[in-house]
Protein backbone atom coordinates (compact mmCIF):
# COMPACT_ATOMS: atom_id res chain seq x y z
CA UNK A 1 0.00 0.00 0.00
CA UNK A 2 0.93 3.61 0.34
CA UNK A 3 1.97 3.94 -3.85
CA UNK A 4 2.64 7.41 -5.07
CA UNK A 5 3.22 7.63 -8.79
CA UNK A 6 4.45 10.61 -10.58
CA UNK A 7 4.28 11.56 -14.20
CA UNK A 8 6.39 12.42 -16.08
CA UNK A 9 9.76 10.62 -14.74
CA UNK A 10 11.70 12.82 -16.75
CA UNK A 11 11.01 16.14 -19.02
CA UNK A 12 13.14 18.70 -21.59
CA UNK A 13 11.75 21.75 -22.58
CA UNK A 14 12.49 25.22 -24.10
CA UNK A 15 12.66 28.16 -21.94
CA UNK A 16 9.57 30.28 -21.56
CA UNK A 17 7.52 27.26 -21.71
CA UNK A 18 5.26 25.31 -19.59
CA UNK A 19 5.46 22.06 -17.96
CA UNK A 20 2.79 20.21 -15.96
CA UNK A 21 4.04 17.57 -13.33
CA UNK A 22 1.36 14.84 -11.93
CA UNK A 23 1.32 13.21 -8.80
CA UNK A 24 -1.21 10.22 -8.14
CA UNK A 25 -1.85 8.15 -4.72
CA UNK A 26 -2.91 4.81 -6.10
CA UNK A 27 -4.07 3.21 -3.05
CA UNK A 28 -5.60 5.82 -0.94
CA UNK A 29 -6.59 8.75 -0.58
CA UNK A 30 -4.35 11.56 0.29
CA UNK A 31 -5.93 15.03 1.69
CA UNK A 32 -2.35 16.31 1.61
CA UNK A 33 0.50 16.33 -0.89
CA UNK A 34 4.04 17.92 -0.13
CA UNK A 35 6.19 19.41 -2.96
CA UNK A 36 9.96 19.05 -2.91
CA UNK A 37 12.30 20.16 -5.18
CA UNK A 38 15.90 19.10 -5.28
CA UNK A 39 19.03 20.32 -6.91
CA UNK A 40 22.17 18.25 -7.82
CA UNK A 41 24.01 16.86 -4.92
CA UNK A 42 21.51 18.72 -2.60
CA UNK A 43 18.54 18.09 -0.66
CA UNK A 44 15.20 18.24 -0.53
CA UNK A 45 13.68 21.23 -0.11
CA UNK A 46 10.16 21.75 0.16
CA UNK A 47 8.42 24.20 -1.96
CA UNK A 48 4.60 23.53 -0.80
CA UNK A 49 2.20 21.50 0.72
CA UNK A 50 -1.23 20.85 -1.17
CA UNK A 51 -4.24 20.61 0.19
CA UNK A 52 -7.64 19.04 -1.12
CA UNK A 53 -10.07 21.19 -2.15
CA UNK A 54 -7.83 24.79 -1.01
CA UNK A 55 -5.31 26.70 -1.73
CA UNK A 56 -1.68 25.10 -1.48
CA UNK A 57 0.85 26.91 0.77
CA UNK A 58 3.98 27.70 -0.27
CA UNK A 59 7.00 28.16 1.45
CA UNK A 60 9.38 31.45 1.96
CA UNK A 61 11.34 31.88 -1.60
CA UNK A 62 8.96 29.81 -3.87
CA UNK A 63 6.75 31.77 -6.23
CA UNK A 64 3.11 30.69 -6.42
CA UNK A 65 2.41 32.38 -9.83
CA UNK A 66 4.97 30.48 -11.27
CA UNK A 67 4.93 27.12 -9.48
CA UNK A 68 0.87 26.49 -9.76
CA UNK A 69 -0.23 23.61 -7.85
CA UNK A 70 -3.61 22.35 -8.02
CA UNK A 71 -4.72 19.45 -5.15
CA UNK A 72 -8.78 18.90 -7.30
CA UNK A 73 -9.16 15.41 -5.70
CA UNK A 74 -8.53 13.51 -2.94
CA UNK A 75 -5.86 11.22 -5.25
CA UNK A 76 -4.06 13.79 -7.74
CA UNK A 77 -2.06 16.72 -7.64
CA UNK A 78 -0.15 18.79 -9.91
CA UNK A 79 2.54 20.85 -10.16
CA UNK A 80 2.62 23.35 -13.19
CA UNK A 81 5.81 25.00 -13.75
CA UNK A 82 4.97 28.21 -15.80
CA UNK A 83 7.57 30.17 -18.06
CA UNK A 84 10.08 28.14 -17.18
CA UNK A 85 14.15 28.95 -17.04
CA UNK A 86 16.97 27.17 -17.42
CA UNK A 87 17.42 28.13 -13.07
CA UNK A 88 14.65 26.00 -12.68
CA UNK A 89 15.64 22.28 -13.68
CA UNK A 90 15.75 20.22 -10.88
CA UNK A 91 14.87 17.17 -9.51
CA UNK A 92 10.94 17.56 -8.06
CA UNK A 93 9.09 14.77 -6.06
CA UNK A 94 5.74 14.92 -4.60
CA UNK A 95 4.96 13.24 -1.76
CA UNK A 96 2.12 12.06 0.74
CA UNK A 97 1.57 11.20 4.50
CA UNK A 98 -1.76 8.24 5.01
CA UNK A 99 -3.82 9.83 7.04
CA UNK A 100 -3.40 7.52 9.56
CA UNK A 101 -0.08 7.90 9.93
CA UNK A 102 -0.91 11.77 10.38
CA UNK A 103 0.58 11.72 13.33
CA UNK A 104 4.03 10.45 12.61
CA UNK A 105 4.69 12.47 9.74
CA UNK A 106 5.84 9.24 7.61
CA UNK A 107 5.91 10.35 3.88
CA UNK A 108 5.57 8.15 0.96
CA UNK A 109 7.84 9.80 -2.20
CA UNK A 110 6.74 9.39 -5.84
CA UNK A 111 9.41 8.42 -8.73
CA UNK A 112 10.61 12.28 -9.19
CA UNK A 113 10.43 13.85 -12.47
CA UNK A 114 13.28 15.22 -13.79
CA UNK A 115 13.03 18.93 -15.21
CA UNK A 116 15.50 20.06 -17.78
CA UNK A 117 15.17 23.40 -19.34
CA UNK A 118 17.36 24.04 -22.38
CA UNK B 1 22.25 26.79 11.81
CA UNK B 2 20.75 24.77 9.74
CA UNK B 3 17.99 22.60 10.45
CA UNK B 4 18.81 19.64 10.11
CA UNK B 5 22.49 18.96 9.86
CA UNK B 6 24.45 15.97 8.43
CA UNK B 7 28.12 14.93 7.71
CA UNK B 8 27.84 15.49 3.43
CA UNK B 9 30.57 12.13 3.54
CA UNK B 10 31.38 10.42 1.78
CA UNK B 11 31.64 7.66 4.58
CA UNK B 12 34.01 4.62 2.99
CA UNK B 13 33.51 1.28 4.59
CA UNK B 14 34.35 -2.30 3.81
CA UNK B 15 31.86 -5.05 3.06
CA UNK B 16 30.76 -6.36 6.02
CA UNK B 17 31.61 -3.98 8.78
CA UNK B 18 29.37 -1.35 10.78
CA UNK B 19 28.08 2.34 8.71
CA UNK B 20 27.59 4.82 11.63
CA UNK B 21 25.51 8.10 10.03
CA UNK B 22 24.84 10.56 12.81
CA UNK B 23 22.72 13.44 12.26
CA UNK B 24 21.78 16.49 14.62
CA UNK B 25 19.19 19.03 14.63
CA UNK B 26 17.95 22.63 15.57
CA UNK B 27 14.53 21.90 16.90
CA UNK B 28 14.35 20.74 20.43
CA UNK B 29 10.47 20.06 19.90
CA UNK B 30 10.48 17.80 17.23
CA UNK B 31 8.66 14.97 17.30
CA UNK B 32 9.68 12.46 14.59
CA UNK B 33 12.76 11.75 12.52
CA UNK B 34 13.36 9.64 9.85
CA UNK B 35 15.70 8.05 7.90
CA UNK B 36 15.62 7.42 4.18
CA UNK B 37 18.23 6.08 1.60
CA UNK B 38 18.38 7.47 -2.04
CA UNK B 39 20.21 6.32 -4.72
CA UNK B 40 21.68 8.84 -7.45
CA UNK B 41 18.64 9.81 -9.56
CA UNK B 42 15.86 8.11 -7.69
CA UNK B 43 13.42 9.82 -5.25
CA UNK B 44 13.81 8.24 -1.31
CA UNK B 45 12.60 5.35 0.24
CA UNK B 46 12.04 4.94 3.33
CA UNK B 47 14.46 3.06 6.16
CA UNK B 48 12.96 3.58 9.38
CA UNK B 49 12.02 6.24 11.97
CA UNK B 50 11.90 6.74 15.30
CA UNK B 51 9.98 9.12 18.22
CA UNK B 52 11.18 7.19 21.61
CA UNK B 53 14.22 8.24 23.11
CA UNK B 54 16.71 4.99 22.85
CA UNK B 55 16.91 2.32 19.72
CA UNK B 56 14.77 1.00 17.48
CA UNK B 57 16.14 -1.98 15.43
CA UNK B 58 15.11 -3.38 12.09
CA UNK B 59 17.08 -5.69 10.13
CA UNK B 60 20.55 -4.92 9.67
CA UNK B 61 19.71 -1.32 10.62
CA UNK B 62 19.18 0.34 14.24
CA UNK B 63 17.99 3.93 14.46
CA UNK B 64 19.29 6.15 17.87
CA UNK B 65 17.55 9.08 18.90
CA UNK B 66 18.76 10.96 21.90
CA UNK B 67 16.15 14.16 22.27
CA UNK B 68 18.79 15.47 25.54
CA UNK B 69 21.47 15.78 22.58
CA UNK B 70 19.16 16.69 19.69
CA UNK B 71 21.03 13.85 18.25
CA UNK B 72 19.41 10.98 15.91
CA UNK B 73 21.86 8.36 14.23
CA UNK B 74 21.80 5.41 11.87
CA UNK B 75 23.88 1.87 12.38
CA UNK B 76 23.89 -0.13 9.49
CA UNK B 77 25.44 -3.62 9.99
CA UNK B 78 26.87 -6.17 7.63
CA UNK B 79 27.32 -3.21 4.90
CA UNK B 80 26.82 -4.60 2.12
CA UNK B 81 27.83 -2.79 -1.91
CA UNK B 82 24.04 -2.76 -2.56
CA UNK B 83 23.83 0.10 0.75
CA UNK B 84 26.06 2.60 -1.55
CA UNK B 85 23.85 5.70 -1.18
CA UNK B 86 22.69 8.84 0.48
CA UNK B 87 21.32 8.67 3.35
CA UNK B 88 18.71 11.77 4.66
CA UNK B 89 17.91 12.32 7.76
CA UNK B 90 14.66 14.19 8.32
CA UNK B 91 12.75 15.65 10.52
CA UNK B 92 9.31 16.69 11.81
CA UNK B 93 9.27 19.98 13.46
CA UNK B 94 6.65 21.53 15.95
CA UNK B 95 4.19 22.69 14.32
CA UNK B 96 4.60 21.61 10.80
CA UNK B 97 3.45 18.78 8.86
CA UNK B 98 6.08 18.27 6.64
CA UNK B 99 9.57 16.99 6.99
CA UNK B 100 12.38 18.72 7.38
CA UNK B 101 15.88 17.13 5.19
CA UNK B 102 19.28 17.46 5.77
CA UNK B 103 21.34 17.47 3.05
CA UNK B 104 22.61 13.96 3.44
CA UNK B 105 26.09 11.50 3.83
CA UNK B 106 27.16 9.81 0.91
CA UNK B 107 27.84 6.00 2.05
CA UNK B 108 30.35 3.67 -0.03
CA UNK B 109 30.54 -0.19 1.27
CA UNK B 110 33.88 -1.33 -0.70
CA UNK B 111 33.41 -5.12 -1.86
Amino acid sequence: GAVVSQHPSWVICKSGTSVKIECRSLDFQATTMFWYRQFPKQSLMLMATSNEGSKATYEQGVEKDKFLINHASLTLSTLTVTSAHPEDSSFYICSATLRDRADTGELFFGEGSRLTVL
Amino acid sequence: QKEVEQNSGPLSVPEGAIASLNCTYSDRGSQSFFWYRQYSGKSPELIMFIYSNGDKEDGRFTAQLNKASQYVSLLIRDSQPSDSATYLCAVRSTGRRALTFGSGTRLQVQP
